[in-house]
């Protein structure tokens, strides 16, 4: 959908490993936003990117990084997973903010056992 | 800061039957406000969005809803449900320059 790229799909991994999720565009959108979603409550904005090296924070963004070095790309990092971080990740991006809708990604699956 | 409210968790509902998907919103400035649609395992999709003018918006599959600025209400509705509408449905608010916040989703279950 609208060109976004979500990549693992699933993953299983440790507690206390590193974890990386690549979100890719084709749409040359200036925005991207990475969100989890969880039962209960609905999605939460991690981090969102405004430009190549430009990001914030979201509201929860807590033990998270991301870094965008290309328009196309934006990582989403946990240096160190807990299992508090299993869920379902999506990213999104939109060609401004305000009126300007978004479009998601098929979302990640991360189980940290 | 803008909030959403969506009452409902869920809502069963029968098929053929209308439903009302209900969401409040606050904030102290302008508002943009949105509905997504998530079918299972999938992304959400952007079924109608209100940016200013008629009050009344339509969107994809059939769904309208009303900008009620005195009630800071964007409620959704669909005359008719079909099996397909099962989903869960998200409000979402954003200011001028600001990210969307969105509700916590309400489950719409309809049955045969």
């Amino acid at each position: 959908d609208a060109g976004i790229t979500q990549s693992p799909r699933h993953k299983v991994t440790e507690t206390g490993t590193p974890v990386t999720l690549r979100c890719h565009q084709t749409e040359n959108h200036r925005y991207m936003y990475w969100y989890r979603q969880d039962p209960g409550h609905g999605l939460r904005l991690i981090h969102y990117s405004y430009g190549v090296k430009d990001t914030d924070k979201g509201e929860v963004s807590d033990g998270y990084s991301v870094s965008r070095s290309k328009t196309e790309d934006f990582l989403l990092t946990l240096e160190s997973a807990t299992s508090s971080q299993t869920s379902v990740y999506f990213c999104a991006i939109s060609p401004g903010q305000g009126g300007q809708p978004q479009h998601f990604g098929d979302g990640t699956r991360l189980s940290i056992l | 800061a803008q909030s959403v409210t969506q009452l409902d968790s869920q809502v069963p509902v029968f098929e053929e039957a209308p439903v009302e998907l209900r969401c409040n919103y606050s904030s102290s400035v302008s508002v943009y406000l949105f509905w997504y649609v998530q079918y299972p395992n999938q992304g959400l999709q952007l079924l109608l969005k209100y940016l200013s003018g008629s009050t009344l918006v339509k969107g994809i599959n059939g769904f309208e809803a009303e900008f009620n600025k005195s009630q800071t209400s964007f409620h959704l509705r669909k005359p008719s449900v079909h099996i397909s509408d099962t989903a869960e449905y998200f409000c979402a608010v954003s200011g001028r320059n600001t990210p969307l916040v969105f509700g916590k989703g309400t489950r719409l279950s309809v049955i045969a």
